[in-house]
């Protein structure tokens, strides 16, 4: 049971928009950046955003990310079926150390 | 370029050690927060430790007091020295660079798998 929630699963249609919130505390998101992983099983976890709304060169503007006090969100819009895989948050708890939510599975129907 | 490849998993029965390493390329580990992030089956990522520029070492309360990281600067290498194992430790390790030291992984391995099993 991870200190950062996430809905397990979520599915859209190609060219549609998602959205997939991370919900945590005072002690982790209330008061530090977030960053979002991609991640498909078996393959090296990719940055997706980081400091809450910043993508990495190379990321495309169809990710993005935003913060609204103890809850962060991963915006995808144009939905690929690329983009089926499996999300996560990160950011840093206090009493923890670094810190990442369950996972959402992106299902690209 | 930036690369980063784990090694050492395997097949290990319970109680036993097992030593990771994760040779980096393209950057000095040495300067930078090097963690190991786990994945057991079906399971999401978990932070296991991290090692910090000046030698510093946090781990999970999970493997607190079995685990151990370490680094070789000359061989620019990372390492995890797991003691104890545990069936629960059974997983696809990873190792990856916290950019600023606050869950920023912008470099990670491809894992490598650690079964615990009699």
């Amino acid at each position: 049971q991870s200190v950062l929630t996430q809905p397990p699963s979520l599915s859209a249609a190609p060219g549609q928009k998602v959205s997939i919130s991370c919900s945590g505390g005072s002690s982790n998101i209330g008061n530090n950046y977030v960053s979002w992983y991609q991640h498909l099983p078996g393959t090296a976890p990719k940055l997706l955003i980081y400091e809450n709304t910043k993508r990495p060169s190379g990321i495309p503007d169809r990710f993005s990310g935003s913060k609204s006090g103890t809850t962060a969100t991963l915006g995808i819009t144009g939905l690929q079926t690329g983009d089926e895989a499996d999300y996560y948050c990160g950011t840093w708890d206090t009493s923890l150390s670094r810190v990442f939510g369950g996972g959402t599975k992106l299902t690209v129907l | 370029e930036v690369q980063l490849v784990e090694s050492g998993g395997g097949l290990v029965q319970p109680g036993g050690s097992l030593k990771l390493s994760c040779a980096a390329s393209g950057f000095t580990v040495s300067s930078n927060y090097m963690n190991w992030v786990r994945q057991a089956p079906g399971k999401g990522l978990e932070w296991v430790s991290v090692i910090y520029s000046d030698g510093s070492t946090y781990y999970a309360g999970s493997v607190q007091g079995r685990f151990t990281i370490s680094r070789d600067n000359s061989k620019n290498t990372l390492f995890l020295q797991m003691n104890s194992l545990r069936p629960e430790d059974t997983a696809v390790y990873y190792c990856g660079r916290d950019r600023d030291g606050y869950n920023r992984f912008d470099y990670w391995g491809k894992g490598t798998l650690v079964t615990v099993s009699s």
